[in-house]
């Protein structure tokens, strides 16, 4: 069965804290996605990866950085992490030639 | 700029109701347009999705209508359960791209 991971269900950091959050897929997709989603604001691209070490800026870059060494891992990376960032991150991943999307249970991050 | 509008931004439905999401874009380039359901706690899942040469797909319960002169596409779910409580989520994407654009989402509460 198709598996998208987060490392985290629940997360809380401190302001200025660098902060990763983790996701593992293992069903060998080149495509791997970071949304934060927030009530009212539905889901918004951060950042995506369509191959190893490939990443391009989503809608909402600022602040977020990404990692892909390996291609079933996408790393989301928080700097500096401000108030404005407490959010739900989910990621997902799908394979080339496919439109349908594959997604974790979401990470639930707080900034305090 | 929002390309994906979605409303209501909550909905009350009796069992056994009749539940419809309505979902308006702009871009005319758009060529793939796909439901996602959340239920609390999980990440969202695709649904049902249609392309802009049909103007109806239906999967048991669920309908997707498309008017491609309005720019509009809408989902129903027929004699709603209470299992069908959830958020909805309208997406569009664009042929060569591997991104989607998300509606806000709709809240869905079917009483019982």
């Amino acid at each position: 069965d198709v598996k998208v991971t987060q490392s985290s269900r629940y997360l809380v950091k401190r302001t200025g804290e660098k902060v990763f959050l983790e996701c593992v897929q293992d069903m060998d997709h080149e495509n791997m996605f970071w949304y934060r989603q927030d009530p009212g604001l539905g889901l918004r691209l951060i950042y995506f990866s369509y191959d190893v070490k490939m990443k391009e800026k989503g809608d909402i870059p600022e602040g977020y950085s990404v990692s892909r060494e390996k291609k079933e891992r996408f790393s989301l990376i928080l700097e500096s992490a401000s108030t404005n960032q407490t959010s739900m991150y989910l990621c997902a991943s799908k394979p080339t030639g496919s439109e349908k999307l594959f997604f974790g249970s979401g990470t639930q991050l707080s900034v305090l | 700029q929002q390309q994906v509008k979605q409303s209501p931004q909550s909905l009350i439905v009796q069992k056994g109701g009749i539940s419809i999401i309505n979902c308006a874009y702009e871009n005319t380039a758009f060529d793939y347009f796909p439901w996602y359901q959340q239920f609390p706690g999980k990440g969202p899942a695709l649904l049902i999705a249609i392309r802009p040469d049909v103007s109806e797909k239906k999967e048991g319960r669920f309908t997707i209508s498309f008017n491609k002169s309005a720019k509009q596409f809408s989902l129903h779910i027929m004699d709603s359960q209470p299992g069908d409580s959830a958020t909805y989520f309208c997406a569009a994407s664009m042929e060569g791209y591997s991104t989607l654009t998300f509606g806000k989402g709709t809240m869905l509460l079917v009483s019982p």
